[in-house]
């Protein structure tokens, strides 16, 4: 049973550049949460989402970045006009709809803010 | 506003002996607490996990405290190992909600 999975692993951006970031969650699981980590802190969410819908955006910056989970396919993460306080990786974990549940991580992707 | 802490940022530990990672959490609607391994380039893994209904769970070679009373979580590693260096964090998650928030993280370094 493959884990949750992230692609890509690093990416590099050039200020005002669009990034996009992909998350397949592990087989059974319906919930997708985006979390960002900045070097040497902890992860702090962002969004929380189930297909198709976004149950939890208290953490995402109000402008430029926004998530989906479609019917089919990964869930993305997208920024737009990135800058470089972007610079940092961004964790997706996935679970099964239960509360009270592990959230199981991906490996993450780097990115880059030239 | 509430959160989850860690008292110590990082913690050097000789091979073999025994290590104690603490945590103290301010929201006291948390029942779910996870502790969370993190090596270099990776994801967070999943270490062991308590409910507030008990104060004591053990797995292999690792032992989580729950404190409710002073809102106190600790991971204990029993014969530490290298592999046992990376980063753990303690997350909770408050009754009936989803998603978790974590700490700022310990570094623990194991020395040969």
């Amino acid at each position: 049973n493959a884990g949750v999975m992230q692609n890509p692993r690093h990416l590099v951006r050039r200020r005002g550049q669009e990034a996009r970031l992909r998350c397949s969650p592990m087989k059974g699981h319906s919930h997708v949460y985006w979390y960002r980590q900045l070097p040497e802190e902890g992860l702090k969410f962002m969004v929380y989402l189930q297909k198709e819908n976004i149950i939890d955006e208290s953490g995402m910056p109000k402008e430029r970045f926004s998530a989906e989970f479609p019917k089919e396919g990964p869930s993305i993460l997208r920024i737009q006009q990135v800058v470089r306080g972007d610079s940092a990786a961004y964790f997706c974990a996935s679970s099964p709809p239960v509360a009270g549940s592990p959230l199981h991580f991906g490996n993450g992707t780097r990115l880059t803010v030239t | 506003g509430e959160s989850v802490g860690l008292h110590l940022p990082t913690l050097s530990v000789q091979e073999g002996d025994n290590s104690i990672i603490n945590c103290a959490y301010s929201n006291s609607a948390s029942d779910y607490f996870i502790w969370y391994k993190q090596e270099s380039g990776k994801g967070p893994q999943f270490i062991i996990d308590i409910r507030s209904n008990m104060d004591k769970r053990q797995g292999q070679r690792v032992t989580v405290l729950l404190n409710k009373t002073v809102k106190h979580l600790s991971l204990q590693i029993a014969a530490t190992q290298p592999g046992d260096s990376a980063v753990y964090f303690c997350a909770e998650n408050p009754l009936g909600d989803y998603k978790l928030s974590f700490g700022a993280g310990t570094t623990v370094t194991v020395r040969a």
